[in-house]
């Protein structure tokens, strides 16, 4: 799978949009770009995934950028239930098709 | 609710035992994965079954093994426990191989002491 990069903590004020960034400069083409959250030892909840359009959910909107070596995760309204650790992954297309989770943002929604 | 179900929710053992956890996907998922979480370290996949097949192995220790039922739950069998294999175990399901999301369960935490 390839890398991704994410920041390590954000703040966001609870009613505000939470814009969280990821870096996968090395995305090949047949990749995926999933987020999941994971709240407090909860097992990781899907968000979103995408390939190359932009993609919107009740939970989510997720933003590629048009070259995809870069995603933004945005959660319109905020609340103090979205503080949790969100995991930016790209995923490929091979036999396993399991996903490879690493550090992830923690999101601190503040009131 | 994420419709993937695991048990026991807690599990405390002694070190040299052996231990089975159980997850039952969501109804019609044929593959199912498990992953480890421990404190210093992030989720580990560890193996991945679809329909009743290993289907990918990842850094799964030899004293743990899996195993999928015709069913399709799946039960993760660890054995000679160490204190080091405390962690919380995820299990997760998916409708089909390719770009359908993992749904994850809750997990069992175990404690070796």
């Amino acid at each position: 799978d390839a890398k991704t990069t994410q920041p390590t903590s954000m703040d966001c004020a609870e009613g505000r949009a939470a814009n969280l960034p990821c870096n996968h400069s090395t995305i090949s083409g047949n990749e995926y770009v999933y987020w999941y959250r994971q709240i407090h030892s909860q097992g990781p909840q899907y968000i979103i995934h995408g390939l190359k359009n932009n993609e919107t959910n009740e939970m989510a909107s997720l933003i590629i950028t048009e070259d995809r070596k870069s995603s933004t995760l945005i959660l319109p309204h905020a609340t103090l239930r979205d503080t949790a650790v969100y995991y930016c992954i790209v995923r490929v297309n091979n036999a396993g098709n399991m996903l490879t989770f690493g550090g992830g943002t923690r999101l601190m929604v503040k009131p | 609710d994420s419709g993937v179900t695991q048990t026991p929710k807690h599990l405390i053992t002694a070190t040299g035992q052996r231990v089975t956890l159980r997850c039952s996907p969501r109804s019609g998922d044929l593959s199912v994965y498990w992953y480890q979480q421990s404190l210093d370290q992030g989720l580990q996949f560890l193996i991945q079954y679809y329909n009743g097949e290993e289907r990918a192995k990842g850094n799964i220790l030899e004293r743990f093994s899996a195993q999928q039922f015709p069913d399709l739950h799946s039960e993760l069998n660890l054995s000679s426990l160490e204190l080091g294999d405390s962690a919380l175990y995820f299990c997760a399901s998916s409708e089909q191989l390719q770009n359908s999301p993992l749904h994850f369960g809750n997990g069992t935490r175990l404690t070796v002491t």
